[in-house]
């Protein structure tokens, strides 16, 4: 079956650590996003890729960083200089980049606790 | 610029009650609209989408119809089930140029007790 995947779904840290959250896709997907989930709030999105190689930020790039060197792959690392890492992430994409109303698809999330 | 505001949850309800959550958005051009529901420990999963005015999204007895003169999304089912026990998301994609950026509402938490 066709789908995102995104490993660990739990991942636990010290402060001061940078970490990498795994997505892959096999859909075939040219675009894909990484979101950041807070209770009680939306989603808010921190970087997204259209092709591989290229990747823009979103509305909350600070402390993060993302690479795109194969399509099927788009690694999220939250490096130490994110203020407040602790939250739900998830990776979404979706078929064809520009089209304005194709829906995004979701991994399962990692659920990442920095203590 | 663009934005989703939601009711407010938890929403309470018993089983077989009508349901709305109640969705307006702010924005620029024409954009789609969508709702995507979260289950417990899950990412989130298109529920349905309306891309013009007027257009009357429906999947699984939800239903949500785009009106463009309340700039309004609200999702409505006529009976919820326990299984219903959710949160729910109401979103908008800009227009032309907004490269499938979804703009999300803080979402909405339902529960259904039996």
């Amino acid at each position: 079956d066709g789908g995102i995947t995104q490993s660990p779904k739990y991942l636990f840290r010290k402060e001061g650590q940078n970490v990498t959250l795994s997505c892959e896709q096999n859909l075939n997907h040219d675009a894909m996003y990484w979101y950041r989930q807070d209770p009680g709030q939306g989603l808010r999105l921190i970087y997204y890729s259209q092709i591989v190689n290229d990747f823009q930020k979103g509305d909350i790039a600070e402390g993060y960083s993302v690479s795109r060197e194969k399509k099927e792959s788009f690694p999220l690392t939250v490096t130490s200089a994110q203020k407040n890492p602790t939250a739900f992430y998830l990776c979404a994409s979706t078929p064809v980049s520009g089209l304005f109303n194709s829906p995004l698809h979701f991994g399962n999330g990692t659920r990442l606790t920095v203590t | 610029g663009n934005s989703v505001t939601q009711m407010e949850g938890p929403v309470t309800l018993s089983e077989e009650a009508f349901l709305t959550i109640n969705c307006t958005y702010t924005a620029t051009g024409y954009p789609s609209l969508f709702w995507y529901v979260q289950y417990p420990g899950e990412g989130l999963q298109l529920l349905l989408k309306a891309t013009k005015a007027d257009d009357k999204g429906s999947n699984k007895g939800f239903e949500a119809t785009y009106r463009k003169e309340t700039t309004s999304f609200h999702l409505e089912k006529g009976s919820v089930q326990v299984s219903d026990s959710a949160v729910y998301f109401c979103a908008l994609m800009p227009g032309a140029g907004g490269y499938n950026k979804l703009i999300f509402g803080a979402g909405t938490r339902l529960a259904v007790h039996p």
